[in-house]
């Protein structure tokens, strides 16, 4: 069966810090990753989706990136953390480019820039 | 574009209780429609989706929301609720002929407590 992990869970960070979360998939080969980013009282915005290594498109211009290294592994990365930049980071995958197919989602990692 | 309005951010009902959440639609163009349940620190998980065939869709944990394409809802209820229950969750919405997940829009999402 797959699976999806994310680590670290939750990160407390200072202002101008890097970061760097990661998300791997088990148990598929070829997914089309996500990385959303949740709010308090908000729902759910795309920030970077991947079809594929090293392809990599961003939904919205932000402070972040967005690297794919391996068929399995996506990575969101920042050089200087702002405060806006704090949330409930959440990674997630889909089998093809079908709409019809449901997003499994990891169990998140919760960022406090300080 | 679509776009999706959850119309309560909280919901209190008691245990036992029957429970609605209200999700309305918009979209020009025919799409698919899904609710996720997220518990406390958790990623979100598939309550359950609709795709075609019959408007009412059942899912997990004794959920079913029917789909109303006149009045572009797809309001989610569980005729008696637990305490387990309590979560926020999420409706979302997808155009069929999109090309992938990126295209679906998210609720801001209601948060259920199911409370003594």
């Amino acid at each position: 069966s797959q699976t999806i992990h994310q680590w670290p869970a939750t990160l407390v960070q200072p202002v101008g810090s890097p970061l760097s979360l990661e998300c791997t998939v088990e148990g598929t080969s070829n997914p089309n990753l996500y990385w959303y980013r949740q709010a308090a009282g908000r729902g759910l915005q795309l920030l970077f989706y991947s079809i594929g290594i090293d392809q990599i498109s961003s939904e919205v211009p932000q402070n972040l990136s967005a690297s794919r290294p391996q068929d399995r592994q996506f990575i969101l990365s920042s050089k200087k953390l702002l405060l806006s930049d704090s949330g409930f980071y959440l990674c997630a995958w889909t089998r093809d480019v079908s709409g019809a197919n449901v997003l499994t989602f990891g169990a998140g990692s919760r960022l406090t820039v300080l | 574009a679509q776009s999706v309005t959850q119309l309560d951010s909280q919901v209190p009902v008691f245990e036992e209780a029957p429970v609605e959440l209200r999700c309305n639609y918009s979209s020009s163009v025919s799409v698919y429609l899904f609710w996720y349940v997220q518990y406390p620190n958790q990623g979100l998980q598939l309550l359950l989706k609709y795709l075609s065939g019959s408007t009412l869709v059942k899912g997990i944990n004794g959920f079913e929301a029917e789909f109303n394409k006149s009045q572009t809802s797809f309001h989610l209820r569980k005729p008696s609720v637990h305490i387990s229950d309590t979560a926020e969750y999420f409706c979302a919405v997808t155009v069929i002929s999109s090309g992938s997940a990126r295209q679906l829009t998210f609720g801001s999402g209601t948060q259920l407590t199911v409370l003594p």
